[in-house]
């Protein structure tokens, strides 16, 4: 069993829609929680951290169940711009701090 | 700041030859990370250092790979003899420790491997 699982897509949107990305994880002793993008033929980048208690960036909305090992990122009015990969990435302090990507969901946003 | 840097963007190589891939990181952080991404296995976790210490290299596929990090400024990732499917984009990466919390990874541009 792969240690971060994301549906890999793709999502095919309208512009304007809601979309929802799940991720689980598999280590109970992780620790910070993430969502990074990748556009294409790029390198990753940070979206956003994901906070226990939820947290909220303009239009993206980061959710964390620690009993249920879950992150979930949450899209609204979806621009054409949001057209990327989603990577869920998790980190474990295990020796040192152990960071793992998911593989990521795809998303294309269309006029 | 130049963000992290690594040489070469695109290597073409012969089946059996020795590859070796190179990293800068951000001056100032502390952990270093080799990851390789393909469209099947996605971003995988090769080996990751903290102070220059290899701290898990559980990822590294078999011996044929291995990594250096003689100082903080510089890691290698050798691969010999390389093999068609080690095939892939090898990114580096690059953090700092504040605190008890570790920060958001810098990624380089990576490297773009073809062994034909």
């Amino acid at each position: 069993r792969k240690e971060v699982e994301q549906d890999p897509g793709p999502f095919n949107v309208p512009e304007g829609a809601t979309v929802a990305f799940n991720c689980t994880y598999s280590n109970s002793a992780s620790q910070s929680f993430f969502w990074y993008r990748q556009d294409c033929r790029k390198e990753p980048k940070l979206l956003m951290s994901v906070y226990s208690s939820g947290n909220e960036d303009g239009r993206f909305t980061a959710q964390l169940n620690r009993a249920s090992q879950y992150i979930s990122l949450l899209i609204r009015d979806s621009k054409l711009s949001d057209s990327a990969t989603y990577l869920c990435v998790v980190k474990a302090l295990t020796g040192g701090f152990k960071t793992i990507f998911g593989a990521g969901t795809r998303l294309f946003v269309k006029a | 700041d130049a963000g992290v840097i690594q040489s070469p963007r695109h290597e073409v190589t012969e089946m059996g030859q020795e590859v070796t891939l190179r990293c800068k990181p951000i001056s100032g952080h502390d952990y270093l990370f080799w990851y390789r991404q393909t469209m099947m296995r996605g971003l995988e976790l090769l080996i990751y250092f903290n102070n220059n210490v290899p701290i898990d290299d559980s990822g590294m596929p078999e011996d044929r790979f291995s990594a250096k990090m003689p100082n903080a400024s510089f890691s290698t990732l050798k691969i010999q003899p390389s093999e068609p499917r080690d095939s892939a984009v090898y990114f580096c990466a690059s953090s700092y420790t504040s605190g008890v919390f570790n920060e958001k990874l810098f990624f380089g541009s990576g490297t773009q491997l073809s062994v034909l």
